[in-house]
């Protein structure tokens, strides 16, 4: 158990909708990471939060949001969504905001968009 | 596009053998990163390798970064079931104009 938690496990909705994610990270960790992983594109990394700040962006679409709130659990907003959004969603946590270091992940959440 | 590379894509071993995966980068690596996956879970962190020529070991997982930290290799000794996974590299990729990236993944199976 990483300590970094993921809510739900599985979701299933249809094209068009809007879901959001939720991760609470370690207790003491600063910094959230998101990810997403499908089998054409493997692990891609979204977007990180340090202390409530977006810190860094990768391949997140627009369609895509992240907040991080004051007790540093983050969501991630996944809007007018299309079969290809299907995939696992990873939350990792880590202590500094740099991007060196151990990241812990979270269990995922498994999307599919019908 | 892959920035990480990593051979072989898939490997099937006995148990007790030796094994070694290799990541590949055409880019200097400012932080490279070893970590497991079951199949479906999250990635469990094995090891971090910053300085070129630098080597760690973990149990019977030893990983090394390359002089010119373009190449990183995992070796696993004698291999056991508990092995078995998907081993993914990972990189701080700040010249990529990203910031991390993860390497396709190798897939291990270890028949007893």
């Amino acid at each position: 158990d990483s300590g970094v938690t993921q809510t739900p496990k599985h979701l299933i909705t249809a094209t068009g909708q809007r879901v959001t994610l939720r991760c609470s990270p370690r207790s003491g960790d600063l910094s959230v990471y998101w990810y997403q992983q499908s089998l054409d594109q493997g692990l891609q990394f979204l977007i990180q939060y340090y202390n409530g700040e977006e810190r860094a962006k990768g391949n997140i679409l627009e369609r895509f949001s992240a907040q991080q709130f004051p007790d540093l659990h983050s969501e991630l907003n996944l809007s007018s969504l299309e079969l290809g959004d299907s995939a696992l969603y990873f939350c990792a946590s880590s202590v500094t905001g740099s991007r060196a270091g151990e990241q812990f992940f979270g269990p995922g959440t498994r999307l599919t968009v019908l | 596009s892959q920035e990480l590379e990593q051979s072989p894509q898939s490997l099937i071993v006995q148990e007790g053998k030796n094994l070694t995966i290799n990541c590949t980068s055409s880019k200097t690596l400012y932080g490279l990163y070893w970590y497991k996956q079951k199949y479906g879970e999250g990635l469990i962190f094995l090891m971090m390798l910053q300085k070129g020529g630098e080597e760690k070991s973990h149990e019977k997982i030893t990983a090394k970064l390359d002089e010119k930290k373009q190449q990183s290799s995992l070796h696993i000794t004698a291999s056991q079931p508990s092995h078995a996974g998907i081993y993914l590299c990972g990189a701080d990729t700040r010249n990529y104009g990203q910031n991390f990236v993860f390497g396709p993944g190798t897939r291990l199976s270890v028949l007893p």
